[in-house]
């Protein structure tokens, strides 16, 4: 079974332009959570999704919006990008959200999407 | 104060040694405590997963939960070069509630295994 999928892999924007990242879950997995990572606040939660809908969000501002498609592709998009949005953008996927947690459904990380804002 | 503190390290042991990696945490709702591993430029893969209070095995690693003390460990036996990787630790709250969906990580021990 193929793992969870992100595209790009690197991005490379300047300050106040905006950017969309992909995400392709693992197939059959119903739910997609976004992080972001950085080496000084760690892996923070953005946003989960679930049948296309957002069902949990972190603390992030409105700059960070996403969405899922009915096959349960997600999408990210950060607009006016700024220096400090430079970081590494994992996406992952589990199988439902009914009993997110069991341990047959936790969370399978992609390889993530470093963007580098400059 | 973070809701999940973990030593970031970096923590250098010789191979074959016992490692252990902690977190604590202050939010006395989570139930669902992991641990991830992740290799330079890859993306974390869970490592061990424990439901409430207890210790879980599984091969050289044994995950342990003291939900009174909102403290959790990972122990690593028999350190490999090959488990050189940051580890992070992850917990959730329980289906229903408000945060369903939404796992809280620690910043990440890097370890290095030295042969």
């Amino acid at each position: 079974k193929a793992g969870v999928t992100q595209t790009p892999r690197y991005l490379i924007k300047t300050r106040g332009q905006q950017v969309t990242l992909s995400c392709s879950p693992i197939s059959g997995h119903r739910s997609v959570s976004w992080y972001q990572q950085t080496p000084g606040q760690g892996l923070q939660f953005l946003f989960e999704y679930f049948s296309e809908t957002q069902r949990n969000k972190g603390n992030f501002p409105g700059r960070f919006s996403g969405r899922q498609f009915s096959n349960s592709r997600s999408e990210m998009n950060v607009s006016t990008l700024e220096l400090g949005d430079s970081a590494l953008y994992l996406c992952a996927s589990s199988p439902s959200g009914g009993a997110l947690f069991h341990r047959t459904d936790t969370q399978y990380f992609g390889p993530g999407t470093r963007l580098t804002v400059l | 104060q973070k809701e999940v503190e973990q030593d970031p390290g970096p923590l250098s042991v010789p191979e074959g040694a016992i490692v252990s990696l902690n977190c604590t945490y202050s939010n006395s709702a989570f139930q669902y405590f992991m641990w991830y591993r992740q290799y330079s430029r890859k993306g974390p893969e869970l490592l061990m997963y424990t439901y409430s209070s207890g210790n879980k095995e599984d091969g050289r690693f044994t995950a342990q939960v003291d939900k009174s003390s909102k403290y959790i460990s990972l122990f690593i036996r028999d350190s490999q070069p090959s488990d050189s990787a940051t580890y992070l630790c992850a917990m959730g709250e329980p289906d229903g509630s408000s945060n369903t969906g939404k796992l809280i990580f620690g910043q990440g021990t890097t370890l290095q295994v030295k042969p």
